[in-house]
């Protein structure tokens, strides 16, 4: 079965300018989560999505952040506009049931903002 | 603040022997910790969940306790080998209701032939 894919793998851009990462979770996987790291720091949770809906966005930094999944199926994270403490890695995560007991994670997109 | 602390001095060990890893936990109460292998440019990957009733589990050559008592999750790779050199994450959850994972800083081990 195909895995959670992330695109881009790398994204390279100035402050200010506006960066979309797409996540596309396994197929049938109504879960979807975006985690991020920064350098140094642990990987932390920014929000989950139930199908369409946020079930918990408690970790959105600010309101430059904007996630999306529209049908339920792949989801968008943008930032608007990035500043220099958004580089890290951005993971995005798919499970089959809302208890997360096992998350499978895509290979994450490393964005740099410079 | 909540708190998952993994010990952040990275682990060498010879091949063959049993790699043990430390995951402690401060002002927080888990349900469940988890444990993720990561390897350099890819995502996590699950390896074990257990859960706060359960005292050990275990898959293959990899065990993992929980002990609540000493807000501790050990996490052992027995004979071990160089395909195991990665760095591995300690993650927990609240409550079976929410998919939230809190992760440690992860340990990296370095399994040397």
């Amino acid at each position: 079965e195909a895995g959670v894919t992330q695109f881009p793998s790398h994204s390279v851009i100035e402050k200010g300018q506006t960066v979309t990462l797409r996540c596309d979770p396994i197929s049938g996987h109504d879960n979807l989560y975006w985690y991020r790291r920064v350098m140094g720091k642990e990987i932390k949770f920014l929000l989950h999505f139930v199908k369409e809906s946020k079930q918990d966005e408690s970790g959105m930094p600010n309101n430059r952040f904007l996630a999306e999944r529209t049908g339920g199926t792949y989801s968008t994270l943008k930032v608007q506009p990035a500043e220099l403490e958004d580089s890290g890695v951005y993971f995005c995560a798919s499970s089959q049931d809302r208890t997360g007991e096992k998350l499978f994670f895509g290979s994450g997109t490393q964005l740099s903002v410079l | 603040s909540q708190k998952i602390e993994q010990n952040s001095e990275a682990l060498n060990i010879q091949e063959g022997k049993t790699a043990t890893l430390t995951c402690n936990y401060t002002n927080y109460s888990p349900a469940y910790l988890q444990w993720y292998r990561q390897d350099p440019g890819r995502g996590p990957v699950f390896l074990l969940l257990i859960r706060e009733n359960e005292k050990e589990k275990r898959k293959e050559r990899l065990k993992v306790t929980f002990d609540t008592t000493l807000k501790q999750s050990l996490f052992h790779i027995t004979a071990s080998q160089p395909a195991d050199s990665a760095t591995y994450l300690c993650a927990a959850r609240r409550s079976s209701n929410t998919g939230k994972l809190i992760f440690g800083q992860g340990t990296t081990l370095q399994v040397k032939p």
